[in-house]
């Protein structure tokens, strides 16, 4: 069966510091990925999809950017944290383009 | 373009009552419809599904119907237990594959 591993669990970090967070996915194979994050008591914000290896998509424009490095290995990224970047963080795969199955997520505070 | 959109909630409910959470939504084309249910603190999981037209998906006691006559996806479930205390989220797949989500809905159950 599948799974889906995200890491750490829970981050503090200052602002201005580097950030990363990884996600991957194991019993399948070549799966879609998907980052999202979720504001405290908000809803789901998709921040960046891949249907491949280096093959990434951004939908919102800001101080994040993720790489696939591997098929199943999808990363989340940030040079440097602004307060605004703290939440929730999801990951996500699918293999059917339909439905998405989630990751445990990554509770990230800014401070 | 396609949307989502949610009952507001929280929706505060005594044990044993019945539930319903209305989820309509607007879509060219023919898209799937999904219920996710997200715990305190963990991601969302898949709850239910229906993939065409007067398809019913049903979990754990929960059901939901897809009506295209009136685009609606409403949740139920006839008899709701503390345990069933969460932020339930309605989505549909859009012609991308994407997932547009509603906004969630908080479920209280009080016993």
């Amino acid at each position: 069966s599948q799974t889906i591993h995200q890491w750490p669990a829970t981050l503090v970090q200052p602002v201005g510091s580097p950030l990363s967070l990884e996600c991957t996915v194991e019993g399948t194979s070549n799966p879609n990925l998907y980052w999202y994050r979720q504001a405290a008591g908000r809803g789901l914000q998709l921040l960046f999809y891949s249907i491949g290896i280096d093959q990434i998509s951004s939908e919102v424009p800001q101080n994040l950017s993720a790489s696939r490095p591997q098929d199943r290995q999808f990363i989340l990224s940030s040079k440097k944290l602004l307060l605004s970047d703290s939440g929730f963080y999801l990951c996500a795969w699918s293999v059917t383009g339909y439905e998405q199955y989630f990751g445990p997520g990554t509770r990230l505070t800014v401070t | 373009g396609d949307s989502v959109t949610q009952m507001e909630g929280p929706v505060t409910l005594s044990e044993e009552a019945f539930l319903t959470i209305n989820c309509t939504y607007t879509a060219t084309g023919y898209p799937s419809l999904f219920w996710y249910v997200q715990y305190p603190g963990e991601g969302l999981q898949l709850l239910l599904k229906a993939t065409k037209a007067d398809d019913k998906g049903s979990n754990k006691g929960f059901e939901a119907t897809y009506r295209k006559e009136t685009t609606s996806f409403h949740l139920e479930k006839g008899s709701v237990q503390v345990s069933d205390s969460a932020v339930y989220f309605c989505a549909l797949s859009d012609s991308n594959y994407q997932l547009i989500w509603g906004a969630g809905t908080k479920l209280i159950i009080k016993p």
